[in-house]
């Protein structure tokens, strides 16, 4: 079926340990997004790519990695996890500037 | 610094009983606002896009409307499946596409 899919939705890892969540879109969107939901805070910018082999800081990136081989992926890697990264992580894409981002289901990271 | 600043944080209605929410912004040279709606455990769905002011869109009970300084989302005859957070976004100039979230309005519609 057609849209943006997360995986895994949920991951329990522990302090140190390498993550990475999966985003896949069917769209051919060139734009695509990580943020962060905690509460008090909001939705935050991690990363994000304009297109393949682009990708930008958002406003919260230390401690992330991303890469985009191809326009449909878009994989985020914790280096090595800490409990501050406990949240939950929304990935999305969108057609371009100025028009709206549509959001996948989300993947509950908990770091122990 | 830009800014997105939502009112209330919480708010409890009775089935029917009509009421707004506000988003209130401090970007200069706005390129879009956007409302989402938010389920527990989901990832926000799109609503609407505004892009200038005077500007009004519709979906069934949900009406957006925006000024230069906010955005109100009204809401008519509510019924408890409207229950959610209702989230405010905006992209500035210059953005490549990001998009400034607002905390939300966390929405109760009781039978």
């Amino acid at each position: 079926d057609a849209g943006i899919t997360q995986s895994p939705r949920y991951k329990i890892t522990e302090t140190g340990r390498q993550v990475t969540l999966m985003c896949h879109q069917t769209w051919s969107h060139s734009y695509m997004f990580w943020y962060r939901q905690d509460l008090g805070h909001g939705l935050r910018l991690i990363y994000y790519s304009a297109a393949a082999d682009i990708t930008d800081k958002g406003e919260v990136p230390d401690g992330y990695v991303v890469s985009r081989s191809k326009t449909e992926n878009f994989p985020l890697t914790l280096e090595s996890a800490t409990r501050s990264q406990t949240s939950v992580y929304f990935c999305a894409s969108s057609r371009g500037r100025g028009y709206e981002q549509y959001f996948g289901p989300g993947t509950r990271l908990t770091v122990t | 610094e830009d800014q997105v600043t939502q009112s209330p944080e919480a708010l409890r209605l009775q089935e029917g009983e009509s009421s707004s929410l506000n988003c209130s912004y401090t970007v200069s040279g706005l390129r879009g606002l956007f409302w989402y709606r938010q389920d527990p455990g989901k990832g926000p769905e799109f609503l609407f896009t505004l892009y200038s002011a005077g500007e009004e869109k519709e979906k069934e009970r949900l009406k957006a409307t925006l000024t230069k300084k906010e955005s109100f989302l009204h809401i008519t005859a509510p019924k408890p499946e409207d229950s959610a957070t209702y989230l405010c976004a905006v992209q500035a100039p210059g953005s490549q596409g990001n998009l400034i979230f607002g905390k939300g309005t966390k929405l109760s519609v009781k039978p």
